[in-house]
């Protein structure tokens, strides 16, 4: 399967610990996507990349969380001093960026709960 | 901006009958729409996009929808309801780089 893949697909940490997650896209897709995805609503589009270049990052939710594609293929999310607010669904998406409307593919998502 | 607002968070149709969820969007530029399927516990799967090149436009596992500029509508169709349909569908804009997505309508299927 070369979908998108994302790692770890739960994690359960504790209020005040860092969490870090990883996302695999499809291998030739230069645009990389992160949403959160609270119970019961849509995704809410966090940033995205394409290749290494981080183009969009204002909807970063606060200064605890970052994100980094550092050699254009898989990234990583982090969230730095977890709050319970954050528990939630963390989906990657990932698109080609040649022609406009990138057609996003999801991975699985990361399942976070903070206790 | 863009946004998308679907109308009804649930939707409940007996196997066989006919699925419409509906879509209404949002956007000062010809939109970019898609829908898209989530089954519990997995991510998003593609049912179908709009890119203008037709009205009506046909995706995976028979649904449909109809983009209605007049009504600013996109909703989604399936003539005949089956159990594995049961799952949350979500109706999409592309805003410039990013999808805005609407809040969800969950379909349960009843035999």
């Amino acid at each position: 399967d070369t979908g998108v893949s994302q790692d770890p697909r739960h994690k359960i940490t504790k209020r005040g610990q860092n969490v870090t997650f990883r996302c695999d896209p499809i291998s030739e897709h230069n645009r990389l996507y992160w949403y959160r995805q609270t119970l019961g609503q849509g995704p809410e589009f966090l940033t995205y990349f394409q290749n290494e270049a981080q183009l969009e990052k204002s909807r970063l939710l606060s200064d605890r969380f970052s994100a980094e594609r550092p050699k254009g293929s898989f990234s990583t999310l982090e969230i730095q001093r977890t709050e319970q607010g954050d528990s939630a669904m963390y989906l990657c998406a990932s698109s080609t960026g040649s022609m406009s409307p990138y057609e996003q593919y999801f991975g699985p998502g990361t399942r976070l709960t903070v206790t | 901006a863009q946004s998308v607002t679907q109308l009804g968070s649930h939707v409940s149709v007996s196997e066989g009958a006919l699925v419409l969820l509906r879509c209404n969007y949002s956007s000062s530029v010809p939109p970019y729409l898609f829908w898209y399927v989530q089954y519990p516990n997995q991510g998003l799967q593609l049912l179908l996009k709009y890119t203008s090149a037709a009205t009506l436009v046909k995706g995976i596992n028979g649904f449909e929808a109809e983009f209605k500029k007049s009504e600013t509508s996109f909703h989604l169709t399936k003539p005949s309801a089956h159990m594995s349909d049961a799952a949350e569908y979500f109706c999409a804009v592309d805003a410039g780089n990013m999808l805005t997505f609407g809040g969800g309508t969950r379909l349960m299927v009843k035999p």
